[in-house]
């Protein structure tokens, strides 16, 4: 039973153009999401999060929203960059659940200049 | 700041050997370390969670006796693959976090590649 779900596997966006990757889940019981970064033969980089009691956190170029009605989450990111050119991992976590982690299969993102 | 190492980052061992994996929290005190899997191509499997001075936690079909954890200090926590044999062989990472008044990421590691012979 996947809890998270990226349905998308991979994304290609032009440089400078806004990426949307898109998650969703199915526990109701989440209530803290987050979004990683990862690089092959890398361990994931964290990069933003947002607690249930929020529909919108921003840092920088990253932007996430969540919509608890429709138990869905997206990561913007404005502008893209080839840097950012990576695997986007949604997680989400239950602290009924000891704050594990539950992760998505991930989206591969590829920023083309 | 929050850099967790992880250690090696790739071992290459004869099948029956025991692996042992370092996961070090190097500006934080991680009260909780949790310790993951991934597979080609797939998503990261919680394998087990580790809380500093206590038992580790075990996921629903990890056999506890052949991943060990130990969690012995708020900045140390090591996994060791007894007897590895080929079917082991996978990318190992770990992650850290502190709990507080409000929830924490969890920071990752580099990860392990192991390949067993």
């Amino acid at each position: 039973d996947q809890q998270v779900k990226q349905n998308s596997p991979s994304l290609s966006v032009q440089e400078g153009r806004i990426s949307i990757l898109n998650c969703d889940y199915t526990n109701s019981m989440f209530d803290y999401f987050l979004w990683y970064k990862k690089y092959p033969a890398e361990g994931p980089t964290f990069l933003i999060s947002i607690s249930s009691i929020k529909d919108k956190n921003e840092d920088g170029r990253f932007t996430v929203f969540l919509n608890k009605s429709a138990k869905h989450l997206s990561l913007h990111i404005v502008p893209s960059q080839p840097g950012d050119s990576a695997v986007y991992f949604c997680a989400a976590s239950a602290g009924e659940y000891g704050n594990k982690l539950v992760f998505g299969a991930g989206t591969i993102l590829r920023v083309k200049s | 700041g929050a850099v967790v190492s992880q250690h090696p980052s790739w071992v290459i061992c004869k099948s029956g050997t025991s692996v042992k994996i370092e996961c070090r929290s190097l500006d934080f005190q991680a009260t909780t370390m949790f310790w993951y899997r991934q597979f080609p191509k797939q998503s990261l499997m919680l394998m087990a969670t580790s809380n500093e001075g206590s038992k580790a936690t075990y996921e629903q079909g990890v056999e506890k006796d052949k991943f060990l954890i130990n969690h012995a200090s708020l900045t140390l926590s090591t996994l060791t693959v007894t007897s590895a044999h080929p079917e082991d062989s996978s990318f190992y990472i770990c992650s850290a976090t502190w709990t507080g008044g409000r929830r924490q990421p969890q920071h990752f590691g580099d990860g392990t590649r192991l390949s067993i012979l």
